[in-house]
């Protein structure tokens, strides 16, 4: 069974440090991997998609992944109260027509003034 | 642009009613759509999907059932709720050949 970990928290981190979100997946034919936020409350919105390995960086959000390890990572610099949320990772790893995404449970994010 | 429509938003039903959420995807043609459920505390877990008009692929064997009767309008339907049938129903979208998926707003679902 494909499965995505990430570690639930909450992380809490101070306003303007940088929050790092973590995640690792077992099939190791998976071939895309994004980054969603969930307000409480609210649908996932995309924040982040990364293919290949190495960094992608988006404003203040890098995305870094490593295949080889089966790990990837999303990285938030300065911080604010507005990123407060679930970051959920995940994965796709078929190449039918449908794309069909493995989620992880989700990593509660804090940011404390 | 594209924009993603679901209703209701909210939904309150006894155990052993029927059930039909819509979902309908504007600015684009021949969407891949997919409906996932999230339970209270717990990760997306997916339903069904569809690549086309009448073509429905189901994840987890339920007493949910899904419809596709037209191009950009997916419904998910359920003859007699059960209890553990309360969540928080999405909608998603992709174009084909992307794995990106976008979401509706979402239909919470409580079961009493």
């Amino acid at each position: 069974q494909k499965e995505v970990e990430q570690n639930s928290g909450p992380l809490s981190v101070p306003e303007g440090a940088i929050a790092s979100l973590n995640c690792t997946y077992s099939d190791r034919v998976s071939q895309s991997f994004f980054w969603y936020r969930q307000y409480s409350g609210k649908s996932p919105e995309l924040i982040m998609s990364i293919y290949s390995n190495g960094d992608k960086e988006d404003g203040r959000f890098t995305a870094q992944l490593n295949k080889a390890s089966q790990y990837v990572s999303l990285l938030i610099r300065d911080s604010q109260p507005s990123d407060s949320a679930t970051y959920l990772c995940a994965v796709n790893a078929n190449t039918g027509t449908a794309s069909k995404l493995t989620f992880g449970t989700g990593t509660r994010l804090q940011v404390t003034l | 642009s594209q924009t993603i429509h679901q209703w209701p938003a909210t939904l309150v039903q006894p155990v052993g009613s029927p059930l039909s959420l819509e979902c309908t995807v504007e600015g684009t043609s021949n969407p891949n759509l997919y409906w996932y459920r999230q339970a209270a505390g717990r990760g997306l877990q997916l339903l069904f999907y569809s690549v086309g008009i009448g073509q429905i692929s189901s994840e987890v064997p339920q007493n949910l059932s899904a419809s596709r009767p037209q191009d950009r309008q997916f419904i998910l339907s359920s003859k007699k709720l059960l209890l553990s049938d309360s969540g928080f129903y999405l909608c998603a979208w992709s174009v084909l050949d992307r794995a990106e998926q976008y979401f509706g707003p979402g239909t919470r679902l409580t079961v009493t």
